[in-house]
């Protein structure tokens, strides 16, 4: 069975200021996927960023990097420069071996301080 | 690359009425598709999902059912609302074993009053 926990229900940042969304993941597949997504208030899921397992450098996408850490099993989002708009519900996904059901994180609210 | 259309945008039904939600995928062939439902500050919670035309996964026994009528088509169904089934409901694909991410529409808005 696979397994995602977010453990920050709320994050506070100033604008500009660098934040960091945690993420662990628990498979027994070695094969796998981890992804983020952003949902603002608008409802549409944003899928943001992705690291497979075998990658061996951390993937970034212009603001956002993920930290993957696999021995610790954990893939941290990190939001570079922080922008109002990025205020939203961030998830942690993951889908492992060959299931077709991913599994997501109960996410974390991000909201952005001028 | 996919797209995933859905409409209504939002919807208000009475407790006991009927609902039917489409989902259509644009920009791909054979996609896996799954109805997610989101209460109100929650996380996602997977209803159904399907590989292929006619083949529907029940993840939670609910009021609800689906069905595939053609590859890029998804249906969710009610006969009968009930209270407990406003939510948002969205639609997603993926392409896996192939492709990365699920992509997903932009979501209904279910209000039963």
């Amino acid at each position: 069975a696979q397994k995602i926990t977010q453990t920050q229900p709320g994050m506070f940042v100033q604008e500009k200021e660098a934040v960091t969304l945690d993420c662990t993941y628990d498979t027994s597949d070695p094969s796998y996927g981890l992804f983020w997504y952003k949902q603002p208030s608008s409802g549409e899921m944003i899928f943001l960023i992705y690291q497979g397992s075998y990658d061996q450098q951390n993937a970034t996408e212009g603001r956002y990097s993920l930290n993957f850490q696999k021995a610790r099993k954990s893939a941290n989002l990190v939001i570079s420069a922080s922008q109002l708009g990025d205020s939203a519900m961030y998830f942690c996904a993951m889908s492992s071996g060959g299931s077709y059901i991913p599994t997501f994180g109960r996410g974390t609210s991000l909201i952005v301080h001028p | 690359s996919q797209t995933i259309h859905q409409w209504p945008a939002t919807l208000v039904q009475p407790v006991g009425s009927p609902l039917s939600l489409e989902c259509t995928v644009e920009g791909t062939s054979n996609p896996n598709l799954y109805w997610y439902r989101q209460a109100a500050g929650r996380g996602l919670q997977l209803l159904f999902y399907s590989v292929g035309i006619g083949q529907i996964s029940s993840e939670v026994p609910q009021n609800l059912s689906a069905s595939r009528p053609q590859d890029r088509q998804f249906i969710l169904s009610s006969k009968k609302l009930l209270l407990s089934d406003s939510g948002f409901y969205l639609c997603a694909g993926s392409q896996w074993p192939l492709g990365r991410e699920q992509y997903f529409g932009p979501g209904t808005r279910l209000t039963v009053t």
